[in-house]
């Protein structure tokens, strides 16, 4: 089965500092896809980054980057040089198994950038 | 260039009455899907399309239905409101190479009374 756990259901960072948001998964597929989605207060499902089971770099996205350790099983998002705009919901998705690239989330991280 | 577009944005039903969430992607995409979210759960697959004529359940399909005659549309039915279906619902649309994103539409907030 598979299973995406994000273990922090609320982080804080001040602004300008560095945050990491946790992402664990489990999966018996060999080929599988991570993503992260940024949910503001305004409701909408923002894609920031994504990173394939067989990519050999850390996905990066401007100041997103995805700290990706196969043997571990985790993904975490690294957010740079946090800024207030980033203050939302951040959840972590896993590509399912069905055939239209069905996301499986995670149940969310609410980060709070303080000024 | 609109995306995924979802209507209505709000809406009240009583417990037992029927409506159809619309969604409609100009993307040209072979994949739909309707989530629903709820609070501390993340978002849930319902059901989904991998093209026109084509359709599967999900996570949680029961009380929903839905149909997928053009690749540009994918309404999702409730056939009986109850008030479990309060909830934030989604659509999203894929293309079909397994490294691309899903687009979302941006969410049809439903409550049933």
């Amino acid at each position: 089965a598979q299973k995406i756990t994000q273990t922090q259901p609320g982080m804080f960072v001040q602004e300008k500092e560095a945050v990491t948001l946790d992402c664990t998964y489990d999966t018996s597929d060999p080929s599988y896809g991570l993503f992260w989605y940024k949910q503001p207060s305004s409701g909408e499902m923002i894609f920031l980054i994504y990173q394939g089971s067989y990519d050999q770099q850390n996905a990066t996205e401007g100041r997103y980057s995805l700290n990706f350790q196969k043997a571990r099983k985790s993904a975490n998002l690294v957010i740079s040089a946090s800024q207030l705009g980033d203050s939302a919901m951040y959840f972590c998705a896993m590509r399912g198994r069905t055939g239209a690239n069905n996301l499986f989330f995670g149940t969310g991280t609410r980060l709070t950038v303080i000024p | 260039n609109a995306g995924v577009t979802q209507t209505p944005k709000f809406q009240v039903l009583k417990t037992g009455q029927s409506m159809t969430l619309q969604c409609a992607q100009d993307m040209n995409h072979e994949y739909m899907s309707w989530y629903r979210q709820d609070p501390g759960m993340g978002l849930r697959l319902i059901h989904y399309s991998v093209g026109a004529g084509i359709t599967d359940q999900g996570e949680v399909p029961n009380g929903y239905n839905v149909s997928r005659s053009t690749t540009e549309d994918f309404p999702l039915r409730l056939l009986s409101a109850a008030p479990s279906q309060t909830s934030v619902y989604f659509c999203a649309s894929t293309a079909q190479r397994r490294n691309t994103e899903a687009f979302f539409g941006q969410g049809t907030r439903l409550t049933v009374v």
